[in-house]
């Protein structure tokens, strides 16, 4: 089974704290993305990665960078956090190269910016 | 670009009720269609798929038609469990876009007893 694990399930931080969400995943996957979740939004895409050190933006890339210096570990990165980052974040894998557009979900980190 | 629309929630239904979530999509080419479920206090899971039209997607008594005709993929269920509440989200993919995915904004389940 393919495993992705996010590394807090709950933060509280305050406007203008950097915040570092971490994905693991454990398997040798190449593409992985980063998503947040708000209510009557549903998931929008942040930004992806399909190798060490690659990365592209997503729809909403703004406030937000990535880091992506092993394989198995993306990092999504707030460089100062602000109320309106409050959300939840989904990290996701898939495996390639097939790109059959399934898709693996971490459980989430619950981010809230006080 | 590519976009996905859902019904709105929630939907409330009693158990062994009938299920059906809208489910329309704009996009370029072919897409791929999915439906994928949140149940609460997890990530999001692949439910089912269609990659052509015609196909029909099924798992767990969840069943959804790729209809080209009328750009839509609804889901259905002949008989809700307690156990199907979650959230429901629709989403596609275009050939080479690496599983970049674009979802609907979700549809909440609930069934009651």
């Amino acid at each position: 089974d393919v495993k992705v694990t996010q590394s807090s399930r709950y933060l509280v931080k305050r406007t203008g704290e950097k915040v570092f969400l971490e994905c693991v995943q454990d398997m040798d996957h190449e593409n992985m993305f980063w998503y947040r979740q708000d209510p009557g939004l549903g998931l929008r895409l942040i930004y992806f990665s399909y190798d060490v050190k690659m990365k592209e933006k997503g729809d909403i890339p703004e406030g937000y960078s990535v880091s992506r210096e092993k394989k198995e570990r993306f990092s999504l990165i707030l460089e100062s956090a602000s109320t309106n980052q409050t959300s939840m974040y989904l990290c996701a894998i898939s495996p390639g190269p097939s790109n059959t557009g399934e898709l693996f979900f971490g459980e989430g980190s619950r981010l809230t910016v006080l | 670009g590519n976009s996905v629309t859902q019904m709105e929630g929630p939907v409330t239904l009693s158990e062994e009720a009938f299920l059906t979530i809208n489910c329309t999509y704009t996009a370029t080419g072919y897409p791929s269609l999915f439906w994928y479920v949140q149940y609460p206090g997890e990530g999001l899971q692949l439910l089912l798929k269609a990659t052509k039209a015609d196909d029909k997607g099924s798992n767990k008594g969840f069943e959804a038609t790729y209809r080209k005709e009328t750009t839509s993929f609804h889901l259905e269920k002949g008989s809700v469990q307690v156990s199907d509440s979650a959230v429901y989200f629709c989403a596609l993919s275009t050939t080479g876009t690496a599983s970049k995915l674009t979802f609907g904004t979700g549809t909440r389940l609930q069934v009651t007893l």
